[in-house]
């Protein structure tokens, strides 16, 4: 079935740098788009942007430009999200999820959670 | 003032109904925008529940079961979750979205218990 695996939970100092990857299978990676969602602790759903896994074209939200990138690996079927200069307000679970344009998020990641603290 | 906003919280016994609201910024009309809904339960991703933009334009998750459905409430610029005969599974948060100005936008979350 499809499905997209994230990687495992990370714990990383302010300033270093975090990259969490999401491998889908079950369904053609590039027929979909691939978005990246952020929850803080005890939060709501924050859209970051998202992939265009054909072109390998990234659009980012407002508030996730500059330390945030979106990378591919499209012979591993796999959607990376590094994010550099890391802030103790960057903790929360980053969720990759497959897009199907106007029709929002149909799957989701497990979740990968980046916690950041000296 | 936020984009979408939803009451934080809304109780409900189990078998009732339950309308979650999803109310848009005065000045966003509700009517061209497809409003899709999300639960997410404690330590979980969310889940796809369904997408309402008219009765003619909507659609179910795959599995949702029907006593889930969606609509509007255009007096109240709202898009509407309404959820039949409660179950304590239904428990959960539950989010809103819209794409807007080139950007899906969450609302804040409804908190759902049931008891």
């Amino acid at each position: 079935q499809a499905q997209l695996v994230q990687s495992g939970s990370e714990l990383q100092k302010p300033g270093a740098s975090v990259k969490v990857s999401c491998r889908a299978s079950g369904f053609t990676f590039s027929n979909y788009g691939l978005d990246w969602v952020r929850q803080a602790p005890g939060q709501g759903l924050e859209w970051m942007g998202w992939m265009n896994t054909n072109t390998g074209t990234p659009t980012f939200a407002q508030g996730f430009t500059g330390r945030f990138v979106f990378s591919l690996d499209t012979s591993v079927s796999t959607a990376y999200l590094q994010i550099n200069s890391l802030k103790p307000e960057d903790s929360a679970v980053y969720y990759c999820a497959r897009g199907r344009g106007s029709d929002g998020f149909d799957i989701w990641g497990q979740g990968t959670m980046v916690t950041v603290s000296s | 003032q936020a984009v979408l906003t939803q009451p934080a919280s809304l109780s409900a016994s189990p078998g009732a109904s339950a309308s979650l609201t999803c109310t848009l910024r005065s000045g966003i009309n509700v009517g061209p925008y497809r409003i899709l809904w999300y639960q997410q339960k404690p330590g979980s991703p969310p889940q796809f529940l369904l997408s309402y933009k008219s009765d003619s334009d909507k659609q179910q998750g795959s599995g949702v079961p029907s006593r889930f459905s969606g609509s509007k409430d255009a007096s109240a610029n709202a898009g509407i979750l309404l959820i039949s005969g409660l179950q304590s599974e239904d428990e959960a948060d539950y989010y809103c979205m819209i794409w807007h100005i080139s950007a899906w936008v969450f609302g804040g979350g409804t908190k759902l218990t049931v008891l």
